[in-house]
């Protein structure tokens, strides 16, 4: 059973900050992994996926990288919008989410 | 660009059947795709719950598989939840979203809509 655990678990930024989000898989997993931003009250909303490729329609400010084990979500200039939690999912076997990173401004 | 719409008791009581409906438009539910429940508890992460496709074959969380059935409506576009023996434990936002028959991601999800388990 893959486990993800993502770091920090919180953290405070400010605007124009690069911030980077690592997510750990228990064993590898290629790039079968996507991430997704959520803001209070809303449903997710995917940003990566296949660990690098940004969705249509995302702020080219978001960027993923990494494969096998380590995987991180880099926000390049952070901006007010950017606000809320940020999960990662393996597309591996069942989907299964990280436990979230709340970002601050 | 299809859109889905959660809908369904708001309060089930301990050790009743939780049950849920996610309506389709804008789109076939008969496409490529698979068709998901997603819940997360109030403060907490993000947990898959199943899955359905057209065809009626299912996939679920290993963790919930004794009490989950997920079933699939093609003559009125919806797939439903039913989650049976409830707890406090089941008290989530319920979402359900498509997963992309391309990427693998939910690239589409309903809004949301509050369970409470409680007596």
């Amino acid at each position: 059973d893959i486990q993800l655990t993502q770091s920090p678990s919180f953290l405070s930024a400010s605007v124009g900050d690069r911030v980077t989000i690592t997510c750990r898989a228990s064993q590898g997993i290629s790039n079968y992994l996507a991430w997704y931003q959520q803001k209070p009250g809303q449903a997710p909303k995917v940003l990566i996926y296949a660990a690098s490729t940004l969705q249509s329609g995302v702020p080219s400010r978001f960027s993923g990288s990494g494969s096998g084990t380590e995987f991180t979500l880099t926000i390049s200039s952070l901006q007010p919008e950017d606000f809320g939690n940020y999960y990662c999912q393996q597309l591996n076997s069942y989907p299964r989410f990280g436990g979230g990173t709340k970002v601050e401004i | 660009q299809v859109q889905l719409q959660e809908s369904g008791p708001g309060l089930v009581k301990p050790s009743g059947t939780l049950s849920l409906t996610c309506a389709v438009s804008g789109g076939s539910i008969s496409s490529s795709s698979w068709w998901n429940w997603v819940r997360q508890p109030p403060g907490k992460g993000l947990e898959w719950v199943g899955e359905i496709y057209h065809s009626g074959s299912t996939n679920y969380n290993p963790s919930l598989t004794s009490r989950v059935t997920v079933s699939v409506d093609k003559s009125i576009n919806q797939f439903s939840l039913k989650l049976s023996s409830v707890t406090a434990a089941d008290t989530a936002v319920y979402f359900c979203a498509r997963k992309s028959y391309t990427s693998s991601v939910f690239d589409s999800w309903g809004q949301g809509t509050l369970v409470t388990v409680s007596s």
